[in-house]
Order: structure tokens, then sequence, then C-alpha cells
């Protein structure tokens, strides 16, 4: 048990309906990280949050947008689904960012299947 | 740009064989980190190692062992005497300095492995 915490596990959904993934971070870590894996992109990075401040940015939608709150938790929300956002999205944490290494923990991931 | 290039999609050995898992990767910085990282059937991602650019010693943890040589930008992992729980997909990282800002990963395809009993 990695101590980051995804939520749902599993969500299913029609195509245009909005969702939310909610992650929260190892007690202590204030960087959080959202990653998807889909079939056709693979694992990829899609945005970094660091204490309540966006920190790093990857290949996410415009249609996705994501937010860290003041308890340091992170929702990752995602609009007009298509099918191709059927994917898992993992969300990992560390301690911080940008002085020396910090390690990523991941959660269990929510799988997301877009009908 | 960093990348990442695990040039095996998928591989199938019989247990008790040897299996070596290639990566490959691109980046212009002199300080960087590389990681494996392993997805059984069940999905979650479980860490394996990371290294340092500027640690090159091999690593060896039971059956498993990494090879880690700057001058080909190549860090392969072996796994010897291969069971079937190792049956995975393992994943190759690559992660720039922290003083970039972000550790934020990037990604190889995966190889899966199957191990056939």
């Amino acid at each position: 048990d990695s101590g980051v915490t995804q939520t749902p596990k599993h969500l299913i959904t029609a195509t245009g309906q909005r969702v939310t993934l909610r992650c929260s971070p190892r007690s202590g870590d204030l960087s959080v990280y959202w990653y998807q894996q889909s079939l056709d992109q693979g694992l990829q990075f899609l945005i970094q949050y660091y204490n309540g401040e966006e920190r790093a940015k990857g290949n996410i939608l415009e249609r996705f947008s994501a937010q860290q709150f003041p308890d340091l938790h992170s929702e990752l929300n995602l609009s007009s689904l298509e099918l191709g956002d059927s994917a898992l999205y993992f969300c990992a944490s560390s301690v911080g960012a940008g002085v020396s290494y910090n390690e990523q923990f991941f959660g269990p991931g929510t799988r997301l299947t877009v009908l | 740009a960093q990348k990442v290039t695990q040039a095996q999609t998928e591989i199938s050995v019989v247990e008790k064989e040897d299996v070596t898992l290639d990566c490959v990767y691109e980046t212009r910085d002199t300080t960087y980190y590389l990681f494996w990282y392993k997805q059984p059937p069940s999905g979650e991602l479980v860490f394996l190692i990371r290294r340092n650019s500027f640690d090159e010693q091999n690593e060896i943890s039971g059956r498993y062992s990494w090879n880690f040589q700057k001058s080909t930008s190549s860090f392969n992992f072996t796994i010897t005497a291969s069971q079937v729980v190792d049956s995975a997909v393992y994943f190759c990282a690559l992660s720039e300095a922290p003083s970039r800002g972000s550790e934020k990963l990037v990604f190889g395809k995966g190889t899966k492995l199957t191990v056939n009993p």
C-alpha cells in the first residue's frame, strides 16, 4: 500500500458526460501528479500540482482540468468525454518538488470507461 | 526532449529462463533518474528501482539485475530464472533533474512479459 488513495476505483459513463477523479496524497506529501494510461498513448504525464499551485503541465487536453485543494487532495475533472478518454488514471504523490529528488508513490488508479 | 524506448513489445519465455528487457533513453540533461516499474495484471504500478545518472554501478536484487550504461544510453533489466509470477508489463521511465522544478516521469511503451509454466 503506497498510502496514496484514489476514488472511485472504477467509473463507467457515457460520451459527453463530465466526471471527477479524486486523489488523496500520502500524509505530508505536497506534490500530486496525474498520469493517464491508455492503449493509444501509453502511460503519459498530465499535470503536477505542488502545494496548491500548478507546477508542470504535460499532454493534458483542454477538456481536462485539475486542482489541488488546501488539504492537499487533488481532483482531475474530465468533461465532454469521448470514447478515447477511456483509460486508467493514476495519481502519484511526493514530498516536494525542485530541490532534491523526491520519490513518487503511485495510487491504485481509477479505471474510466466511456461508452 | 526526453524519450524512453522499449523496443520489445512482448516477450514470452518458459519458466526458469533468463530474460532481459531493453530500455534506451534520450535526454539532454546531465542529471537525470531512471526507473523500472512493474504492472501486474491487477493494474497497479510497482516501483522496482531508481538510478541516478551519476551512479553507473550495476545492481542486483535477488533474481533481478539492472545494467546501466551511459555510453549507450541504456538501462536494461534482467530477470534470472524467471517465474510465472514475473508475468507483467514492465515500464522503464526517465525523470529530469529536480532543479528543473518537476520530477515528472516519461515512460516507455512497456514490455509485456509472459512466463509460461
